[in-house]
């Protein structure tokens, strides 16, 4: 399939830290990247996108990265609190017709 | 605003029959796209509408079917139910001018188990 996602991989970091969480995309094509977080019980959160014109976006604590050469996007969390737990997905635009999402990362915030 | 509603929230059907489930997009919005969650699948892309109209389709079989209205609400159908259909049914809308390169903002969802 598209995705996988029964064994979710899991990051743990302590509060305060930064956390770094890593995608490989599958289309060279791809154009559009996104990045959500899902908390428990609830629809997916628009975090943060990137169109493939850049390599590096910022927002509020987060940034996100694209190495289009390798097919990589990251998301980098600063200063990690509690309630920054979640899965977060990477998710790409395939020739503007549909979103495939990567299989997601659990981070677990340690206190 | 109020955001993405999805009805119900909760959906026991058994093998066989058949659902609608309804999605009520972010004011303004006419985009509405459908996603299917699974452990085993993760997020998988259903379809999306755009102006009464499907715009944009993934690999599901035909089984699995929606409309969008003209307020831009849109529904989805299962007919048929399969045990492998439970899942976790997901509805984003966003602007739409842009396709799918729009922000698309989920509801929480509507968690279907057959039985």
């Amino acid at each position: 399939g598209e995705s996988v996602g029964l064994h979710l991989p899991t990051l743990s970091v302590q509060e305060g830290d930064n956390s770094i969480i890593n995608c490989a995309y599958s289309n060279s094509a791809s154009d559009y990247f996104i990045w959500y977080k899902q908390e428990s019980g609830k629809g997916p959160q628009f975090i943060i996108d990137i169109r493939s014109n850049m390599d590096k976006r910022q927002g509020q604590r987060v940034t996100v990265l694209l190495n289009k050469t390798v097919k990589h996007l990251s998301l980098q969390i600063a200063a990690t609190q509690p309630g920054d737990s979640a899965v977060y997905f990477c998710a790409e635009n395939i020739l503007a017709q549909k979103l495939v999402f990567g299989q997601g990362t659990r981070l677990t915030i340690n206190p | 605003k109020a955001g993405v509603t999805q009805t119900p929230r909760y959906l026991i059907k058994t093998r066989g029959q058949q659902v609608t489930l309804s999605c009520s997009p972010i004011s303004g919005h006419r985009s509405v796209s459908w996603y299917q969650q699974t452990p085993g699948q993760g997020l998988q892309f259903l379809f999306e509408y755009f102006s009464e109209t499907q715009r944009n389709k993934g690999n599901f079989p035909g089984r699995f079917s929606g409309r969008q209205f003209s307020n831009s609400r849109s529904e989805m159908n299962v007919s048929t139910l399969e045990l492998g259909d439970s899942a976790l049914y997901l509805c984003a809308s966003s602007a739409g001018t842009s396709g799918i390169q729009d922000t698309q903002y989920f509801g929480p969802g509507t968690r279907l188990t057959v039985l």
